[in-house]
């Protein structure tokens, strides 16, 4: 168990639509980074987050958009979805930028 | 730009083999991380290790080891008397500190320990 928890676990919806994503961190961790696995472009960093400010972005789409509140735990917000939004959302804490990561299991989205 | 390679798509070794998974990648930064993630077929992702551009001294923890050459640059990831535990696909990572300190990921080696 690596202290991450990722809610939820799996989520099924339909083109158009709007989700939440939720990840809390482990106990101390400030930074929270959230990360895309899908088969067509395979592990993708999306964006990081340290104590509540945003740090770095990476390949998030527009349509995609996250935040860190004050007691750490982060959400992602995934709209207008479409099929190719079918993934597998990670998320992973750690002390501070590039400081080992501890892992959520993950939440698989599908877009249908 | 950052680019990580990974030409090993996948790899199967008989337990026991020692095996080495090859990681070059492309940076316009002097000051970078470069780090391996774990996937095991349960899907979890497992951080093993980072290593910063300025510390070229390589790494042992256990069966594990890394060799990172900048003039080369390559990280590659040694894998001692493999075991079936060890089967997994392996990813390797860039992350710039001065351009934006996105991580950019290789497509991984997929690791099969044959028993």
């Amino acid at each position: 168990d690596s202290g991450v928890t990722q809610t939820p676990k799996h989520l099924i919806t339909a083109t158009g639509q709007r989700v939440t994503l939720r990840c809390s961190p482990r106990s101390g961790d400030l930074s929270v980074y959230w990360y895309q696995q899908s088969l067509d472009q395979g592990l993708q960093f999306l964006i990081h987050y340290y104590n509540g400010e945003e740090r770095a972005k990476g390949n998030i789409l527009e349509r995609f958009s996250a935040q860190q509140f004050p007691d750490l735990h982060s959400e992602l917000n995934l709209s207008s979805l479409e099929l190719g939004d079918s993934a597998l959302y990670f998320c992973a804490s750690s002390v501070g930028w590039a400081d080992t990561q501890y892992f959520g299991p993950g939440t698989r989205l599908t877009v249908l | 730009a950052q680019k990580v390679t990974q030409a090993q798509t996948e790899i199967s070794v008989v337990e026991k083999e020692d095996v080495t998974l090859d990681c070059v990648y492309e940076t316009r930064d002097t000051t970078y991380y470069l780090f391996w993630y774990k996937q095991p077929p349960s899907g979890e992702l497992v951080f093993l290790i980072r290593r910063n551009s300025f510390d070229e001294q390589n790494e042992i923890s256990g069966r594990y080891s890394w060799n990172f050459q900048k003039s080369t640059s390559s990280f590659n990831f040694t894998i001692t008397a493999s075991q079936v535990v060890d089967s997994a696909v392996y990813f390797c990572a860039l992350s710039e500190i001065d351009y934006g300190q996105n991580f950019v990921f290789g497509p991984g080696t997929r690791l099969s320990v044959l028993p």
